[in-house]
C-alpha cells in the first residue's frame, strides 16, 4: 500500500483515537481522502470524505483532517461498536490509480 | 437507495476463467465511474481500475493491468470483473463500489460498496 497507517489503536470506551494516514505529493499532497470503516466480515463503508465531510447517518464523533501529505481520522466518544478496520484512500496521480492506506485496526479495550 | 448487489461466492480450480457481476440500483448507471477492490485474506484494500459506463473508458492499476478485464453492459445496470486464467493468488473478496468523483480529480472517493464476491483458487 501507497499510504501508511498505523496496524493498531486502542482505547477505552468513551475515550477518543486518532488515526493517521501519511502519503506524499503524488496523492495526500493534491488529492482529498477518504475513510472507509469495515467492521469484522463485512464491505468497506465510507466515513469520511473530501478530507473532513461526513455522509449523512455518520455521527459527528467522527472527524477527519489533511496537512500537507498527511490525513487524519478523528474518534470521540469510542464505542465497541466501533471496533473495526479503517481505511483511508486518495488518488495518486503518479500512478493513475486510487491508493489505500494499509489499514488500522481499532480495538476497544 | 443506491445498492450494488454482486454475483455470489465461487470456488474455481487454477487455469479456469470467471466473470463476476455487480448489479447497481437506485442511481442512474450512466452517471458515475464503477470500480472493483481486491482483498486478500488478512490483507489492505487494493484498488483495482474503475470504468465509465457510457463507453466503457476503463482505468487500471499498474499493479493490475492485463491481469483482469473490468466491463458493463449499461442496458441492465451491472459491471463485470473477469479473469481468463485464475491462479491460486487470486484468492480474495472482490469489491466493487461506485465512484464519485472524476478519475483523477482533486475529490473523488468510493460509495456505496457492493456486498464483496469471495472467490477461492484451489486445485
Amino acid at each position: 500500500s501507497v499510504l501508511t497507517q498505523p496496524p493498531s489503536v486502542s482505547a477505552a470506551p468513551g475515550q477518543a483515537v486518532t488515526i493517521s494516514c501519511s502519503g506524499n505529493t503524488s496523492n495526500i499532497g493534491n488529492h482529498h481522502v477518504s475513510w472507509h470503516r469495515q467492521l469484522p466480515g463485512t464491505a468497506p463503508k465510507l466515513l469520511i470524505y473530501d478530507n473532513n465531510k461526513r455522509p449523512s447517518g455518520v455521527p459527528d464523533r467522527f472527524s477527519g483532517s489533511r496537512s500537507g501529505t498527511s490525513a487524519i481520522l478523528g474518534i470521540t466518544g469510542l464505542q465497541t461498536g466501533d471496533e473495526a478496520d479503517y481505511f483511508c484512500a486518495a488518488w495518486d496521480s503518479s500512478l493513475s490509480a486510487g491508493v489505500f492506506g494499509t489499514g488500522t485496526k481499532v480495538t476497544v479495550l | 437507495e443506491v445498492q450494488l448487489v454482486q454475483s455470489g461466492t465461487e470456488v474455481k480450480k487454477p487455469g479456469d476463467s470467471l466473470k463476476i457481476s455487480c448489479k447497481a440500483s437506485g442511481y442512474t448507471f450512466t452517471d458515475y465511474w464503477i470500480g472493483w477492490v481486491r482483498q486478500m485474506p488478512g490483507k489492505d484494500l487494493e484498488w483495482m481500475g474503475v470504468i465509465w459506463p457510457i463507453d466503457s473508458d476503463t482505468k487500471y492499476s499498474p499493479s493490475f493491468q492485463g491481469q483482469v478485464t473490468i466491463s458493463v453492459d449499461k442496458s441492465i445496470s451491472t459491471a463485470y470483473l473477469q479473469w481468463r486464467s485464475l491462479k491460486a493468488s487470486d484468492t480474495a473478496v472482490y469489491y466493487c463500489a461506485r465512484h464519485v468523483g472524476g478519475v483523477g480529480a482533486a475529490s473523488n472517493w468510493f460509495d456505496p460498496w457492493g456486498q464483496g464476491t469471495l472467490v477461492t483458487v484451489s486445485s
